[in-house]
């Protein structure tokens, strides 16, 4: 069965700290998508980034990285030089393939960031 | 308006109300979905519709009630309620349901007395 694990329940870090947010899957499809999802206080998902299970390119987009390992399933998520507004539950998300219904996301339980200044 | 809307923001309901949720998307998506999140818990799909079809329905009570008149708009009829039904409930959309990005609206939050 499909699954996402994001061992880290909460994450204090002071500000301008590195920080790296784990995320572990498990799947047997061959084709798959992977997400990263920011839920700030007010309570919408925000989009991060999507990874296509083909390209294991890290990803590099500001403060934000990804490393993405198929070898030990995971996708990874760091922070660098953390700010307090990246104080947010984040949640990684696997996509799964249902014949005849599409895709569906699997989201992990979700790691909640606080970054005091 | 752009991306994902939901209204209320909040909300609270006595056991024996009938209020409706509504979400509506302004990025030209094909397919919506609500999931209910609650305290604690990932979140969990309730439902999917595709071009206005629902291709999914997670055993989900019938105390809730989907509809999708168009492709912008996707309704959540709720009516006798129980507590542990207290959540946030949101609503996404993507292009389709071939593993697109999901975009989320800032969802309701829902008291149930």
């Amino acid at each position: 069965a499909q699954k996402v694990t994001q061992a880290q329940t909460e994450i204090s870090v002071v500000e301008k700290e590195d920080v790296t947010l784990d995320c572990v899957y498990e799947t047997r499809d061959t084709t798959y998508y992977l997400f990263w999802y920011k839920q700030p206080p007010s309570g919408e998902l925000v989009f991060l980034i999507r990874r296509n299970s083909f390209d294991e390119q890290n990803e590099i987009s500001g403060r934000y990285s990804w490393n993405f390992q198929k070898s030990t399933s995971s996708f990874n998520f760091t922070i660098t030089a953390s700010q307090v507004v990246d104080s947010a539950v984040y949640f990684c998300a696997l996509s799964e393939w249902i014949y005849n219904q599409g895709g569906k996301l699997i989201f992990g339980q979700g790691t909640e960031l606080s970054v005091k200044p | 308006e752009t991306g994902v809307t939901q209204t209320p923001r909040h909300l609270v309901m006595g056991m024996t109300n009938k209020k409706s949720l509504k979400c509506e998307q302004h990025l030209g998506h094909n397919a919506m979905y609500w999931y209910k999140q609650s305290a604690k818990k990932p979140l969990e799909l309730m439902f999917v519709y595709s071009l206005e079809e629902r291709v999914e329905n997670n055993s989900v009570p019938s105390r809730f009630s989907p509809e999708c008149p168009n492709s912008s708009h996707l309704f959540l009829h709720l009516h006798t309620l129980q507590p542990e039904d207290s959540a946030l409930y949101l609503c996404a959309s993507s292009l389709g349901t071939s593993q697109e990005t999901q975009y989320f609206g800032p969802g309701t939050r829902l008291l149930v007395l």
